[in-house]
Parts: C-alpha cells; structure tokens; sequence
C-alpha cells in the first residue's frame, strides 16, 4: 500500500495570505489527523476528521481549519498567515475500527515570510 | 494540557552500545507509541503498545508498557549509524483519536 502523500512539499507564503494544504490517506483508512511541528513547541495535535466530521480539536485558533472528503483526503487550511505559523505540518492516518497506530506523511514545510 | 517527559534529551554514543529512553506522564494512556524522525521528513512508525506491562520487539528496538499505564521505555540493542535520529513517545488517551507527543531523545551515534 502506498503511504500517507502530503502536498505541497514546501511552501512560501507571506504575512496575511492564505494557505491550503492537502493530504491523501493510505486506502482503506477513514481518520487523518493534522500536527503542527515547530522547534519549539514540538508536535502539537490540531484537529482530527473521520468520515468527513472533526471529531476532536487542539488548542489553535480559529484561523486553522480542515475538512475532509468522502475518499477520506482532507485539507487543511490557514487563513491571515503569521511569522508564527512557519512550521512543518504533518498529517497522519489511522484505520480506527482495529488499530490506533498512526503513520505520518512527510509534511509540508511552510515559511511566512 | 497534557505533557509526556521524555528523557534523555539526547544521547552520544559509541557504536554497538545499548541505548534506553523512557515518557513520563501525568494521565493514564491506553496506546503508547514509538516513531523515529529523520530531518526533513515524517515520523515513522516503530512500535506500538496497548496493554499494561506489554512487552514490545522490533529487531533491534524494544518496548515496554508500564505497569501504571503512565510510562513508556525504547531500548535499542548494538546501536548502529543509521539508529541516528529523533526519537519520539506518543501516548494517546482512552476515547481520543490524538496523540500527544515528548520534546524528543535526539540520538547520535559515533562509528
């Protein structure tokens, strides 16, 4: 089975702009989890979707959102960018009805300029 | 919110020594994780453990489940070059879908 694709690989994006960033899960999983990794912070959850609803939420602000699609791929999105939001953003998948684990994609590096 | 301590924060070692990493958690977890990170890409997978006292092998790499459910240890056995990385615990509460991660154990090895 192929992995979990993140596109773009890198991103440039300037202060106040918008971004979007896509992620394809590994078929046959239903929930794509979104993390925000920077050097400080580390990895941090932003929110889940299974079955086109979120179904859990981290502590970002409302400038973060994501949605998914009935083939499970899932969006994330990130409006009025700041210099804060430079980081690698992971998305992950997981079956959910037999196992928990997690496989990451390999990130979209954005930089707000 | 929740925090897991990972410790060491890095590691220097010569290679074919053993090599131990342990999370510490305040909250009770019902999956722990292992990943590995190289720079530029994603976590990867290494191990998973769902029971208390779950005893874990992948090769070289072992993992534990504590019995409190509140703490995890990697060992890695005859570190190799390629063992270099950053090596990441997840732990993921009961009836929660996200992972909460440690700052990492950065591992470098010395031929």
């Amino acid at each position: 089975k192929a992995g979990v694709t993140q596109t773009p690989r890198y991103l440039i994006k300037t202060r106040g702009q918008q971004v979007t960033l896509s992620c394809s899960p590994i078929s046959g999983h239903r929930s794509v989890s979104w993390y925000q990794q920077t050097p400080g912070q580390g990895l941090q959850f932003l929110f889940e979707y299974f079955s086109e609803t979120q179904r859990n939420k981290g502590n970002f602000p409302g400038r973060f959102s994501g949605r998914q699609f009935s083939n499970s791929r899932s969006e994330m999105n990130v409006s009025t960018l700041e210099l804060g939001d430079s980081a690698l953003y992971l998305c992950a998948s997981r079956q959910v009805e037999l196992y928990n684990e997690q496989f990451f994609g390999p990130g979209t590096r954005l930089t707000v300029l | 919110g929740q925090q897991l301590n990972q410790s060491p924060q890095s590691m220097f070692i010569q290679e074919g020594e053993d090599v131990s990493m342990n999370c510490t958690s305040s909250s009770i977890f019902n999956t722990w994780l292992w990943y590995k990170q190289d720079p530029g890409e994603g976590p990867v997978l290494l191990i998973a453990l769902y029971k208390a006292g779950e005893l874990t092998s992948n090769g070289r790499l072992t993992a534990q489940f504590g019995i409190t459910r509140k703490d995890s240890f990697l060992n890695i056995s005859a570190s190799i070059p390629s063992d270099v990385g950053i090596y990441f615990c997840a732990g993921q509460l009961a009836g929660q879908g996200n992972l909460i991660f440690g700052k990492g154990t950065k591992l470098s090895v010395k031929p």
